[in-house]
């Protein structure tokens, strides 16, 4: 089945510095890739998704793209801000039409003013 | 468009006791999910239902836990006797299409005193 290595945290960063969450994953064929984010309190969102090798995937600021020949699919910020401190999860999906996804152990980022 | 909602919020019981948590996903969505996730890890599967039918359930998910979507539309998990290893985050998600996205409720927390 599918499975994921993300970077393992916390990762505590100053306002307005350079974020990279990294994240591998195995899985079969061709998957879709994810991430979504846990802010305190709230449920999970998506944050973005890219669903072909070489595709970038971004929103609100964040982008990752989608490597298949490192099979990887990095989160990179190039200025974070309080406001992005989160429980970041990579996630795969292999395809079939369960569209069930396999989640990576998450990644917490502190953002301090 | 509502989002999918959770109920209870929070739950605490003893050792023993069977609890149940209800899952209302957003009404046109014929999938739903539901995962388990507990401190410092990521969601994990449970189980996955297209309209009522349960099609598949993890090894995760013993015979003491049963889901249910009788009429395609909310869900309940009930876990019966109850052990301190339960204790967790209890995830329902929903999706429909074919974007992969899928949508989490808040989720219920469950204490095993």
């Amino acid at each position: 089945g599918d499975s994921v290595t993300q970077m393992e945290g916390p990762v505590t960063l100053s306002e307005e510095a350079f974020l990279t969450i990294n994240c591998t994953y195995t899985a079969t064929g061709y998957p879709s890739l994810f991430w979504y984010v846990q802010y305190p309190g709230e449920g999970l969102q998506l944050l973005l998704k890219a669903t072909k090798a070489d595709d970038k995937g971004s929103n609100k600021g964040f982008e990752a793209t989608y490597r298949k020949e490192t099979t990887s699919f990095h989160l990179e910020k190039g200025s974070v801000q309080v406001s992005d401190s989160a429980v970041y999860f990579c996630a795969p999906h292999s395809g079939g039409s369960n569209y069930k996804l396999t989640f990576g152990k998450g990644t917490l980022l502190t953002v301090n003013p | 468009d509502t989002g999918v909602s959770q109920d209870p919020r929070h739950k605490i019981t003893k050792r023993g006791q069977n609890v149940t948590f209800r899952c209302d996903p957003i009404s046109e969505h014929n999938r739903l999910y539901w995962y388990r996730q507990t401190l410092g890890q990521g969601p994990e599967f449970l189980t996955y239902f297209q309209n009522e039918a349960q099609l598949e359930k993890s090894r995760l998910l013993s015979d003491r836990f049963s889901a249910e979507r009788p009429k395609g539309s909310f869900s309940t998990l009930e876990i019966q006797r109850t052990e301190q290893g339960d204790s967790a985050m209890y995830l329902c998600a929903s999706s429909y299409g074919t974007t992969g996205e899928l949508f989490f409720g808040e989720g219920s927390r469950l204490t095993v005193l």
